[in-house]
């Protein structure tokens, strides 16, 4: 099984702030990731599919880049509505997440 | 309006049995695989199983192989889980969710039905 491991697990960020988000496969997935946010009581959203495509309707500061192993997700310049939880997710062989990462005030 | 609309969550006992349902609307079923990814109590999402298009292909996490099962009607535009033998560690708020290409990202996703399974 392929395991997917973020980090950090919780980041402390305030408006305006330019946030990473490090996601890492136990194995090659090439570009097979996606990048989703989940804010507190509502469904989880695509941001990101194939490592670094922007899903439509997402604003142009969330990005995301990597290959093989190692994947980032970085907010440009944080905004009150990014206050969440992003996960990633590998679909090379099934599907998995990776633990999530809260990004709080 | 394209969108998932899950139902058929609740409180039950271990070992008990559940259904849950997916309605979609808005976009042609058939062409879109559908999978149910589940979030329990202070933990992060996990994906549950999988299904084609066709539903000629099924697939299932570790966790559920062999006690839950998937299931489509495309003509009823409806997703199913069939939950079995549930286990206190079944207990979670169910997501259905859309995938455009399979196996691949979800691009829609439902609300939510909550299960809560304890004695």
């Amino acid at each position: 099984d392929i395991q997917m491991t973020q980090s950090p697990s919780t980041l402390s960020a305030s408006v305006g702030d330019r946030v990473t988000i490090t996601c890492r496969a136990s194995q090659s997935i090439s570009g097979w990731l996606a990048w989703y946010q989940q804010e507190s009581g509502k469904a989880p959203k695509l941001l990101i599919y194939k490592a670094s495509t922007l899903e439509n309707g997402v604003p142009s500061r969330f990005s995301g880049s990597g290959s093989g192993t190692e994947f980032t997700l970085t907010i440009s310049s944080l905004q009150p509505d990014d206050f969440a939880t992003y996960y990633c997710q590998q679909y090379k062989t099934y599907w998995t997440f990776g633990q999530g990462t809260k990004v709080e005030i | 309006e394209v969108q998932l609309l899950e139902s058929g969550g609740g409180l039950l006992q271990p070992g008990g049995s559940l259904r849950l349902s997916c309605a979609a609307s808005g976009f042609t079923f058939s062409n879109y695989a559908m999978s149910w990814v589940r979030l329990a109590p202070g933990k992060g999402l996990e994906w549950v199983s999988s299904i084609s298009g066709s539903g000629n292909s099924v697939y299932y996490a570790d966790s559920v192989r062999g006690h839950f099962t998937i299931s489509r009607d495309n003509s009823k535009t409806t997703l199913y889980l069939q939950m079995n033998s549930l286990r206190t560690e079944d207990t979670a708020l169910y997501y259905c969710a859309r995938s455009g290409w399979f196996p691949g990202w979800f691009d829609l996703w439902g609300q939510g039905t909550p299960v809560t399974v304890s004695s």
